[in-house]
């Protein structure tokens, strides 16, 4: 069965610090990735998503950026964290490309900027 | 691009009791509406999904409504139980995919 890996699960950064989250996926090939964010009480903000190796879209300019290595392998990252960037992280994999199919979702990392 | 409206916001309802919860969408090349129930702390899953050949779909206690032509569709749980209390979230996909802010349910005993 398909699984998916996040981490870490919480993380303290200062502000101007950088930024590094992984997420793997593990039995299935060349899904679909996917990283939102979620501020506090709030919906789900697309942030980047890729289709394979190398391949990323982005849906909201910011000091964020995603690069895709391996084929179920996609991080985050910024060079230097600000406030604003503080929430709730999710990577997600689909077989399909959005209205194909099924999200699923990592359990997610809470980024406290300070 | 795809703009999706979710209303309540949040809904407080007696254990047994019936919530509906509705989404509008905007752009009417959208043809795949899934719900995701998010407990607290933990990740969104997926609880039904529609699409836009279908008007209607069921899972035992829960069903989807879809109405293409007025572009909204809803979220109805019957028999509600104390485990149905989370944050659910609508979703809409057609060229993008795009989430609804989220309404936060809560069934009381």
């Amino acid at each position: 069965s398909q699984t998916i890996h996040q981490w870490p699960a919480t993380l303290v950064q200062p502000v101007g610090s950088p930024l590094s989250l992984e997420c793997t996926v593990e039995g299935t090939s060349n899904p679909n990735l996917y990283w939102y964010r979620q501020a506090a009480g709030r919906g789900l903000q697309l942030l980047f998503y890729s289709v394979g190796i190398g391949q990323i879209s982005s849906e909201v300019p910011q000091n964020l950026s995603a690069s895709r290595p391996q084929d179920r392998q996609f991080i985050l990252s910024s060079k230097k964290l600000l406030l604003s960037d503080s929430g709730f992280y999710l990577c997600a994999w689909s077989s399909g490309l959005f209205n194909q199919a099924e999200l699923f979702f990592g359990s997610g990392t809470q980024l406290s900027v300070l | 691009g795809e703009n999706v409206e979710q209303h309540p916001s949040t809904l407080s309802v007696q254990e047994g009791d019936s919530a509906v919860i509705k989404c509008t969408y905007s752009d009417s090349a959208s043809n795949y509406f899934p719900w995701y129930k998010q407990e607290l702390g933990k990740r969104p899953q997926l609880i039904i999904d529609i699409r836009s050949n279908v008007g209607e779909k069921k899972d035992q206690r829960i069903a989807v409504t879809l109405n293409k032509t007025a572009k909204h569709f809803s979220l109805h749980i019957t028999e509600t139980q104390p485990e149905d209390s989370a944050v659910y979230f609508c979703a809409a996909s057609g060229q993008n995919f795009v989430f609804g802010p989220g309404t936060r349910l809560s069934v009381l005993p």
